[in-house]
């Protein structure tokens, strides 16, 4: 069975400091990776994929993630938060063995602080 | 471009009640998922439908919850009757067919249930 952990609850991070915000999974053949992102009574949008090809992913509002294949990690990362980055961000894992389905991890909580 | 709609946007029942939740996904979209999120935890995939046909329902308590997408177009799901343990929010997306597997969802707002 695919599974997906968010290891921190919670992210703390000053505004101009870069963050990191950590996503493992495991899932039966290649993996499709996926970064959600959840503000306050919104639905969930999409941030970044990985699919194949470069490790490094950019996606929207200047988030990028990096897929690591031993380590089965796909952390999501970003140079210089903003206070506006503060959301729930959620990373979801898609088997391309058992029809699309997909497995989303519990979220992490990011603040940003002034 | 129009997001994925869903109505209504909060609903309060009582338990062993019905509910209905609607959902009018991104036109073109050919796949439609009903997901539930209990609070402090991630989305939970209850069914999915690719065009009519049910893709997968694995998690979706068949005692309770039905769900039903007739023209392919939108999507209903019910819940009958209702316990307490189902107050959650229930999300709707849907993604284009193409290769299926790597082509993000996009989310509607979601329907929040309280059931008291």
């Amino acid at each position: 069975a695919q599974s997906v952990a968010q290891p921190e609850d919670q992210v703390n991070v000053a505004e101009g400091n870069p963050l990191t915000v950590k996503c493992t999974y495991s899932v039966s053949g290649n993996p499709y990776l996926f970064w959600y992102v959840q503000y306050p009574n919104r639905g969930l949008q999409f941030l970044l994929k990985y699919i194949t090809g470069d490790n490094l992913v950019k996606g929207s509002y200047g988030f990028e993630a990096e897929f690591n294949k031993s380590q089965t990690s796909f952390h999501l990362k970003k140079p210089s938060a903003l206070v506006s980055d503060s959301a729930l961000y959620f990373c979801a894992v898609r088997d391309n063995t058992n029809a699309g389905k997909s497995t989303f991890g519990d979220g992490t909580t990011l603040t940003v602080k002034p | 471009e129009a997001g994925v709609a869903q109505s209504p946007r909060y609903k309060i029942i009582e338990k062993r009640q019905s509910v209905a939740f609607w959902c009018n996904p991104i036109s073109g979209h050919a796949t439609l998922y009903w997901y539930q999120q209990i609070l402090g935890q991630g989305p939970k995939l209850l069914i999915q439908f690719q065009n009519n046909g049910v893709v997968d329902d694995s998690q979706l308590p068949k005692d309770r919850f039905s769900a039903e997408r007739l023209k392919g177009v939108d999507s209903t799901l019910k819940i009958q009757p209702a316990k307490l343990e189902d107050s959650a929010v229930y999300l709707c997306a849907s993604s284009l067919l193409s290769q299926g597997l790597n082509t993000e969802a996009f989310f509607g707002q979601g329907t929040r249930l309280t059931v008291v």
